[in-house]
């Protein structure tokens, strides 16, 4: 059973640098099939993929188009857990953040079947 | 505005049958990529209900069902109850984004 335990700050500063972490139990970050990803949940309620990392023999990362530029998504295979950084944000990015596990070896499969408990980040000053 | 479109709500009363639709485009469901689908209760993060267009993860009541067909896909809840009372969500593959998309969700009220 795998479980993902989110943690990191719900106020963030306009321009400033929004960080969270989820640490993973029951999978490890370096798994072969799995991915890492990272979701949020705007006010209205739509939910919007962000960017995920994983590893098959070498790490990647793949990001949303409106986000790229701005994100990283990062595994720390120390702690068996992967933040993400977005940076530059605005008060349009207060949204509750979601991570999750992806899996479907390719992308026409490719589905969340494990979710954290979401993190409320406001943008505010 | 979301790349998929779902109804904003449906409702209907216990034991009746209940269907949310989730209209894409050639870019995302007519091109073949899998619809999923996701519940979500309130103050909780989304559950998924239905994988690969029709598929059911161990212990989803097997009143929940899916179904694709060209640029759409529908779930069906039969006999629906009042714990189905929730948000739902599709979701899929979008090649001209080059990523994942969901619909905008759609809220089951059980009368």
């Amino acid at each position: 059973q795998v479980q993902l335990q989110q943690s990191g700050p719900g106020l963030v500063k306009p321009s400033q640098t929004l960080s969270l972490t989820c640490a993973i139990s029951g999978d490890s970050v370096s798994s072969n099939s799995p991915a890492w990803n990272w979701i949020r949940q705007s006010p209205s309620g739509g939910l919007q993929w962000l960017g995920r990392t994983y590893y098959r023999s070498k790490w990647y990362n793949e990001y949303a188009v409106f986000v790229k530029g701005r994100i990283t998504v990062d595994p720390d295979t120390s702690k068996n857990q992967f933040s993400l950084h977005l940076n530059s944000v605005t008060p349009e990015d207060t949204a509750v953040y979601y991570c999750a596990r992806g899996i479907g070896h390719i992308h026409a499969t490719y589905y969340f079947d494990s979710w954290g408990q979401g993190t409320l980040v406001t943008v505010s000053s | 505005q979301s790349v998929l479109t779902q109804p904003p709500s449906v409702s209907g009363a216990p034991g009746q049958r209940v269907t949310i639709s989730c209209t894409g485009s050639s870019s995302n469901i007519g091109a073949g990529f899998h619809v999923h689908w996701y519940q979500q209760l309130p103050g909780t993060a989304p559950k998924v209900l239905i994988y690969d267009n029709n598929n059911r993860p161990s212990g989803v009541p097997d009143r929940f069902s899916g179904s694709e067909s060209g640029t759409s896909a529908s779930l069906a809840i039969t006999g629906v109850q009042a714990e189905d009372e929730a948000d739902y969500y599709c979701q899929s593959y979008d090649t001209s984004l080059s990523g994942w998309v969901f619909g905008g969700g759609t809220k089951l009220t059980v009368l």
